[in-house]
């Protein structure tokens, strides 16, 4: 089974680049969620998405945007990115609140 | 608002012996409350959870968790660790009281406890 996949999961970029990260769940789950993981710091939700068409803010959301136009994909864009953004991201997904939340394996973005 | 507070970011503990990682929540509704387990450069992964019922929950590899309201907490523990146990361990908590069609259902994640198990 698929679940929950992140492309690329490695990448480093110049400051003031733009690059998207592309997350794809197989399972039909309506909700969506970008985190991002800082050493010391537990995950912090960036974006998320309750279902196709919708999406809003998190606890972090500057420098990122989200679109939601299908059930299956929830890419999250950075634009002109900054050192502070470096950082390991995570892509989330469940089917209805309460039920287990599944993880990406991550994304790690360095910024330089 | 929501919020996790896992006490103590490092954990160490020798083989055989029983492991407590610590979480107190707020939260203004009941809460639903989980354990994720994160290792090395890998995504995180469900332990347990509580939603309704049963306050002690059991998860996988053994481990377990005790809601208890009047003390806000769902410490995870595990009688006998063992050298697969070390990882980094996560509580999250989300309002239940948010939870309905539509609603913006979304987990608040404590710092983190790294588990070390010594040999």
């Amino acid at each position: 089974n698929a679940g929950v996949t992140q492309t690329p999961k490695f990448r480093i970029l110049k400051i003031g680049q733009s690059m998207t990260l592309q997350c794809t769940q197989d399972m039909n789950h309506n909700y969506m969620y970008w985190y991002r993981q800082d050493p010391g710091m537990g995950l912090k939700l960036i974006y998320y998405s309750v279902g196709a068409g919708i999406t809003d803010k998190g606890e972090v959301p500057n420098g990122y945007n989200v679109s939601r136009s299908t059930t299956e994909d929830f890419p999250l864009r950075l634009e002109l990115a900054a050192p502070s953004q470096t950082s390991v991201y995570f892509c989330a997904s469940t089917l209805y609140p309460g039920n287990t939340i599944y993880f990406g394996e991550g994304s790690w973005l360095t910024v330089v | 608002a929501q919020s996790v507070t896992q006490l103590g970011s490092h954990v160490s503990v020798s083989e055989g012996a029983l492991v407590l990682l610590r979480c107190n929540y707020s939260s203004s509704v009941p809460p639903y409350l989980f354990w994720y387990v994160q290792y090395p450069n890998q995504g995180l992964q469900l332990l347990l959870k509580y939603t309704t019922g049963a306050t002690l929950v059991k998860g996988i590899n053994g481990f377990e968790a005790e809601f208890k309201k009047s003390e806000t907490s769902f410490h995870l523990t595990k009688p006998s660790a063992h050298m697969s146990d070390a990882a980094e361990y996560f509580c999250a908590v989300s309002d239940l009281g948010v939870v309905r069609s539509g609603s913006n259902y979304k987990l608040t994640f404590g710092k983190g406890t790294l588990l070390t198990v010594n040999p």
